[in-house]
């Protein structure tokens, strides 16, 4: 599956704390997004990097960051996590053409108490 | 960000039955457009896709046509099977970045 993983797969929390996802991928994609996926709303960008240390805002960005200080990897952080971001968040990469076939990794299902 | 309209939300079809997705975008610079099947508990995969020169594509029991001038593009699915079952999302590409219609539930009946 086009060599993207995500950890942790599954992690349960508690409001106020902070939360660091990771994707990682094995395909030298130069473009990483980090979405949202809730019922009724389809997949929401959060944000996206075009290349090391390049990371841009997506339609829903407020309350989360994120960094790449390598090409394989992309951290997604909520610095104090509220319920509103209890969600399986899904990582992809792409870009590759101006086409922008993404793939996506397995997801992670948060759970913020 | 672009304005990704799909529909139906939901659709049932008996086996063999074909189904069609629409969808409407509003940014004439969209230049791609592809669909997504997720399975329950699983990853979107990408299906199929069309970009902005074509007019139609087809790969196999699947088919997306695109109508630039009207901003919509459609899935199609001929002789459905329990298979087919899933949730399909489109999505159009504008400057390196996706936006999703909200999915259709497509459901196959024995």
């Amino acid at each position: 599956d086009a060599g993207i993983t995500q950890s942790p797969r599954h992690k349960v929390t508690e409001t106020g704390t902070p939360v660091t996802l990771r994707c990682h991928q094995t395909e030298n994609h130069r473009y990483m997004y980090w979405y949202r996926q809730d019922p009724g709303h389809g997949l929401r960008l959060i944000h996206y990097s075009y290349g090391v240390k390049d990371t841009d805002k997506g339609e829903v960005s407020d309350g989360y960051s994120v960094s790449r200080s390598k090409t394989e990897d992309f951290l997604l952080t909520l610095e104090s996590a509220t319920s509103s971001q209890t969600s399986v968040y899904f990582c992809a990469i792409g870009g590759d053409s101006s086409y922008n076939e993404q793939f996506f990794g397995p997801g992670t299902r948060l759970t913020v108490l | 960000g672009e304005n990704v309209e799909q529909h139906p939300s939901t659709l049932s079809v008996q086996e063999g039955d074909s189904a069609v997705i629409k969808c409407t975008y509003s940014d004439s610079a969209s230049n791609y457009f592809p669909w997504y099947k997720q399975e329950l508990g699983k990853r979107p995969q990408l299906i199929i896709d069309i970009r902005s020169n074509v007019g139609e594509k087809k790969d196999q029991r699947i088919a997306v046509t695109l109508n630039k001038t009207a901003k919509h593009f459609s899935l199609h699915i001929t002789e459905t099977q329990p298979e087919d079952s899933a949730v399909y999302f489109c999505a159009v590409n504008n400057d390196y970045k996706l936006s999703f219609g909200a999915g259709t539930t497509v459901t196959v009946r024995a």
